[in-house]
């Protein structure tokens, strides 16, 4: 099993749309978890950081499942400027393990 | 706000020549990283680093790999002898402490060997 595995994509959406991505690891020992989005050629951002009871920041929700060991991402009402590769990022240790990504194209 | 600067934003070099890739961290930061993106891959982690000296590194930091942290403000990866498989994008991060804490990239340096 990858230490962290995501869908590749693409997600081809609307906008306006509500999707989801899922990414999984197998460190059970991991301890922090975020989703970071990456532009094309650019450095990767910081979307959000994703905790034990879950969270939300505006139309971003972040989901963590210890028990099954995986995390997920909700992103509502699509916008344009949310095309993007969204990496799935673990950190066991000192170490940060990247996901692959999944690419997002929102569709005017 | 403060950022993470490196430099040069593209290196061109032969192959087997050395090149030594800068950063500069965020003033505050305590924990500083390397990072490599090959074209169309994943970001791969190479090494952490605190209180200069390295904590944490990845199986492709081998000894054409070297870090060090010169004079409390830059943070530099050194790779001795380049390869073609070197080509790709190499990230500064750094953060404040350990914990859950945002990292900070650097907006990278692409890396050619020809």
């Amino acid at each position: 099993r990858k230490e962290v595995e995501q869908d590749p994509g693409p997600f081809n959406v609307p906008e306006g749309a509500t999707v989801a991505f899922n990414c999984t690891y197998s460190n059970s020992a991991s301890q922090s978890f975020f989703w970071y989005r990456q532009d094309c050629r650019k450095e990767p951002k910081l979307l959000m950081s994703v905790y034990s009871s879950g969270n939300e920041d505006g139309r971003f929700t972040a989901q963590l499942n210890r028990a099954s060991q995986y995390i997920s991402l909700l992103i509502r009402d699509s916008k344009l400027s949310d095309s993007a590769t969204y990496l799935c990022v673990v950190n066991p240790y000192d170490k940060i393990i990247f996901g692959k990504g999944t690419r997002l194209h929102i569709l005017p | 706000e403060p950022e993470v600067t490196q430099t040069p934003s593209h290196q061109v070099t032969q192959m087997g020549q050395e090149v030594i890739l800068r950063c500069v961290p965020i003033s505050n930061h305590l924990y500083f990283y390397w990072y490599r993106q090959i074209l169309g891959q994943k970001v791969e982690f190479l090494v952490s680093f605190y209180n200069n000296e390295i904590s944490e590194k990845s199986e492709i930091f081998d000894d054409q790999f070297s870090v060090e942290r010169p004079d409390g403000s830059n943070f530099t990866l050194k790779i001795r002898s380049t390869k073609l498989e070197d080509s790709a994008m190499y990230f500064c991060a750094s953060i404040p402490s350990r914990g859950n804490n945002e990292q900070f990239f650097g907006p990278g340096t692409r890396l050619t060997v020809l």
